[in-house]
Parts: C-alpha cells; sequence; structure tokens
C-alpha cells in the first residue's frame, strides 16, 4: 500500500544552517506531495506542495522537487531561523480514482530545532 | 474566515466514560480525517469520511466512533473500549480533487484521570 517514510531526527542545527529533512514515498499511482508544519500545541500547517513529477514546492524559504524517479520529495532550507523550530511531516494524497478521495499519508514526522 | 474548528481543545475524562469530539469545517469539504498524534509516533489515522453518510475505518479504528449526518460536521466519539486514549487528536478537512491539500483544526487534547 501507499506509505511515507522521513527522516525522523531530531534534528538540532545552528542559525543560518542548511537543511535536508529526507521524504520518501511508496504509492501505486500519481500522488500528490506536501509538507506540513506543526509548532507546539497546534495543528498541522501546508508548508509547501507539489502534484507532478518534477514540481518544485516552494514557501518561506523552504523548496523541495517531486523526484518520481527516486521516489523522494527532501525538504530544504538554505538558511534556517529560531522561528523555524518545529516539527516537520511529510504527506501523500493518494490519486482520485473516479469518485473516490482516498486517504492521506504521513511521514512520522521530524523534529528541527534550531538554536541562535 | 473558512476553516476548521475542533472543540473542545482540552478534555478530561475518567476512566469509563465516553467522551465525544467535536469538528465542524465551513470549506464546503466533502472529505474529512480524525488523526491521533502520540508523541514520537506522528499521526495515526482513525476514521475518514469522503461523503455525507459514509465513512470509513483507518489503521486505529477500535474503541471509537464516528458519524457523518451533516457536510460540515465529522464528530469523534472515544469510548470507553479504547484502552489508552490519552493524546492529540486532530481533524482536518480536505477538498474533491486529489491535488489539493488537508486543513487541519487545532487539535483537542484528550487526557484520561
Amino acid at each position: 500500500g501507499d506509505s511515507v517514510t522521513q527522516m525522523e531526527g531530531p534534528v538540532t542545527l545552528s542559525e543560518e544552517a542548511f537543511l535536508t529533512i529526507n521524504c520518501t514515498y511508496t504509492a501505486t499511482g500519481y500522488p500528490s506531495l506536501f509538507w506540513y508544519v506543526q509548532y507546539p500545541g497546534e495543528g498541522l500547517q501546508l508548508l509547501l506542495k507539489a502534484t507532478k513529477a518534477d514540481d518544485k514546492g516552494s514557501n518561506k524559504g523552504f523548496e523541495a522537487t517531486y523526484r518520481k524517479e527516486t521516489t523522494s520529495f527532501h525538504l530544504e532550507k538554505g538558511s534556517v531561523q529560531v522561528s523555524d523550530s518545529a516539527v516537520y511531516f511529510c504527506a501523500l494524497s493518494d490519486q482520485n480514482r473516479g469518485s473516490t478521495l482516498g486517504r492521506l499519508y504521513f511521514g512520522r514526522g521530524t523534529q528541527l530545532t534550531v538554536w541562535p | 474566515d473558512g476553516g476548521i474548528t475542533q472543540s473542545p481543545k482540552y478534555l478530561f475524562r475518567k476512566e469509563g466514560q465516553n467522551v465525544t469530539l467535536s469538528c465542524e469545517q465551513n470549506l464546503n469539504h466533502d472529505a474529512m480525517y480524525w488523526y491521533r498524534q502520540d508523541p514520537g509516533q506522528g499521526l495515526r489515522l482513525i476514521y475518514y469520511s469522503q461523503i455525507v453518510n459514509d465513512f470509513q475505518k483507518g489503521d486505529i479504528a477500535e474503541g471509537y466512533s464516528v458519524s457523518r449526518e451533516k457536510k460540515e460536521s465529522f464528530p469523534l466519539t472515544v469510548t470507553s473500549a479504547q484502552k489508552n486514549p490519552t493524546a492529540f487528536y486532530l481533524c482536518a478537512s480536505k477538498g474533491s480533487v486529489a491535488t489539493t491539500e488537508a486543513f487541519f483544526g487545532q487539535g483537542t487534547r484528550l487526557t484520561v484521570v
């Protein structure tokens, strides 16, 4: 079945360091891929998304490219800030088959802590 | 403003009691989801619904029940059969196209006392 595997962490970085959080997926169709961010005690917020192969999603300095050949959607940021400290989730939405919306699949989440 | 509202934010339950968590959305979304989040375990799907009066079990449905009588509402009942209900519960909704993202509520933290 469909699934998402992401680097579990925790990841600890100094401010202005480069960030990579790895995410790979397994899917039988052509899923849409997402990164969500969760701040302490809150729900998840969409960070970025990509809906087809070679698409690049970007937002707030974060980027991720949908790589079908490697079934990956790694999250990157060139210079992290203290305010980026949060838990990051990779997710996929499986293909819409007819009237079926399908379900969402999430990775386990990666805790990022950025020190000043 | 459109969004998803979960209530209450904090809920305390005595052992053996049933409790119901509310989830309401005004985004006109067809699909709604309930997830449970425990430390270090990510999000686990409890139930989901793709249309009114229909819902499917997720990966950890035992001890939970849901209803979907209205498009905008998807309440979750945590029954006494759920042996370890203390967790953070998240509700989400999603539009009718596979490429659209899910929107999440702020969550309900349930504690058994």
